[in-house]
């Protein structure tokens, strides 16, 4: 068993959309959660993270993190067509966002 | 923002040489950096963790030998590819860690490795 799963997709929505993304684990010591979006033959690029449970918004985009699920969500709100990427998430068990865990990632796909 | 670089962008070479990734921190120092590895439609793979001065951390799996980390400076450490074969083809990629700032990792944009 993977210590993170992710869903590969791809995942299709219309422009306007509220799209959700989802991880779970399996290491009850993460502590520390990401979600990073990467363009085709690109690096990934932080979009959230948090600490522990919880929910975060930054713009049209909330993390939520539920530790006793071992269950962390990304949502998109308004999803725009240049929100078409590979969106990754990425897991820590200490500070300093040392040794990442990553997902394999969700390719999602808006239409316009 | 804080900007990594990484060069080449792509390289292709013949089997049994060998290849050199440069990852630069162009805005920021970086004590920690790290390199991974992803192949089509999987997860980055970390493979080590270089430390400015010090010798890198390598994950399990990987061989030492094979994958040269120099960390010789706070904004630059390079991977070298020694004895480059066909399935080492795949995307490289380098992270450096603000331990100054926001203790965040940014990641480079990749280095495509192509050996024929």
């Amino acid at each position: 068993q993977k210590e993170v799963e992710q869903d590969p997709g791809p995942l299709s929505v219309p422009e306007g959309a509220i799209v959700s993304l989802n991880c779970t684990y399996s290491n009850s010591a993460f502590q520390y959660f990401m979600w990073y979006r990467q363009y085709s033959r690109k690096g990934p690029e932080l979009l959230m993270y948090t600490y522990s449970s919880g929910n975060k918004e930054d713009g049209r985009f909330t993390a939520q993190v539920d530790k006793s699920s071992k269950y962390i969500s990304l949502f998109i709100r308004d999803s725009q067509p240049s929100d078409s990427a590979t969106y990754l998430c990425a897991m820590s068990t200490n500070t300093g966002f040392q040794k990442l865990v990553f997902g394999t990632g969700t390719r999602l796909l808006v239409s316009p | 923002g804080a900007v990594v670089s990484q060069h080449p962008s792509w390289v292709i070479c013949k089997s049994g040489t060998s290849v050199k990734i440069e990852c630069r921190s162009l805005d920021f120092q970086a004590t920690t950096m790290f390199w991974y590895r992803q192949f089509p439609k999987q997860s980055l793979m970390l493979m080590a963790t270089s430390n400015e001065g010090s010798k890198a951390t390598y994950e399990q799996g990987v061989e030492k030998d094979k994958f040269l980390i120099n960390h010789a400076s706070l904004t630059l450490s390079t991977l070298t590819v020694t004895s480059a074969h066909p399935e080492d083809s795949s995307f490289y990629i380098c992270s450096a860690r603000d331990s100054m700032g926001s203790d965040t990792q940014y990641f480079g944009p990749g280095t495509r490795l192509t050996v024929l």
